[in-house]
């Protein structure tokens, strides 16, 4: 029973490098969502696909793009990575209908 | 907009003392409630959740009261044990622009000494 598994755990990049977080749920939910959480701020959402074939910008979308490829997997890309951008990334899913969110265990990554 | 502000951390407690950890929230709709933990080196993980105004979530001793009137949902657990050291979310899910969000609180660091 894997839940929402994030790929990978840690990544160090260089500016201006890009990557592709990775995230996929075996729960068969609808929604999924990308959030980065910083220290004293909570987790803060970036962006968010509430079916197959869309998504949507969140809160702190400025520098990343997502890609809902089917209904198990959300990528998020960085095309150009900045300094700001060093955070941990948690992928999610939404269980309708009780609406309880389901997490990975996150990407750390740093951007030097 | 929506947004959740919790009682400001870190907390450091002595095992067995009581804990309260304060949550209010500001929402356009009727949000549900949740309280979700991060343990070091983890992902978030839910604790507890409330759907409707008078419920109360509990798990693993903890509870939690949703209260439309004083919009809070305040954290609670009666004997604290160093298991408990981590860092703890309060959030809301709403209806926010089309879309069922979730917004959380900033976090508060929990550390229980023996």
């Amino acid at each position: 029973n894997a839940g929402v598994t994030q790929t990978p755990k840690f990544q160090v990049l260089k500016t201006g490098q890009s990557m592709t977080l990775q995230c996929a749920q075996d729960m068969n939910h609808n929604s999924m969502y990308w959030y980065r959480q910083d220290p004293g701020m909570g987790l803060r959402l970036i962006y968010y696909s509430a079916s197959e074939g869309t998504t949507d910008k969140g809160e702190v979308p400025n520098g990343y793009n997502v890609s809902r490829l089917n209904k198990r997997e959300f990528s998020l890309r960085l095309e150009s990575a900045a300094p700001s951008q060093t955070s941990v990334y948690f992928c999610a899913s939404r269980e309708p209908p009780g609406q309880a969110w389901h997490f990975g265990n996150g990407t750390r990554l740093t951007v030097t | 907009g929506d947004s959740v502000t919790q009682m400001e951390g870190p907390v450091t407690l002595s095992e067995e003392a009581f804990l309260t950890i304060n949550c209010t929230y500001t929402a356009t709709g009727y949000p549900s409630l949740f309280w979700y933990v991060q343990y070091p080196g983890e992902g978030l993980q839910l604790l507890l959740k409330a759907t409707k105004a008078d419920d109360k979530g509990s798990n693993k001793g903890f509870e939690a009261t949703y209260r439309k009137e004083t919009t809070s949902f305040h954290l609670e657990k009666g004997s604290v044990q160093v298991s408990d050291s981590a860092v703890y979310f309060c959030a809301l899910s709403d209806l926010i622009q089309g879309a069922q969000k979730l917004v959380f609180g900033q976090g508060t660091r929990l550390t229980i000494n023996p």
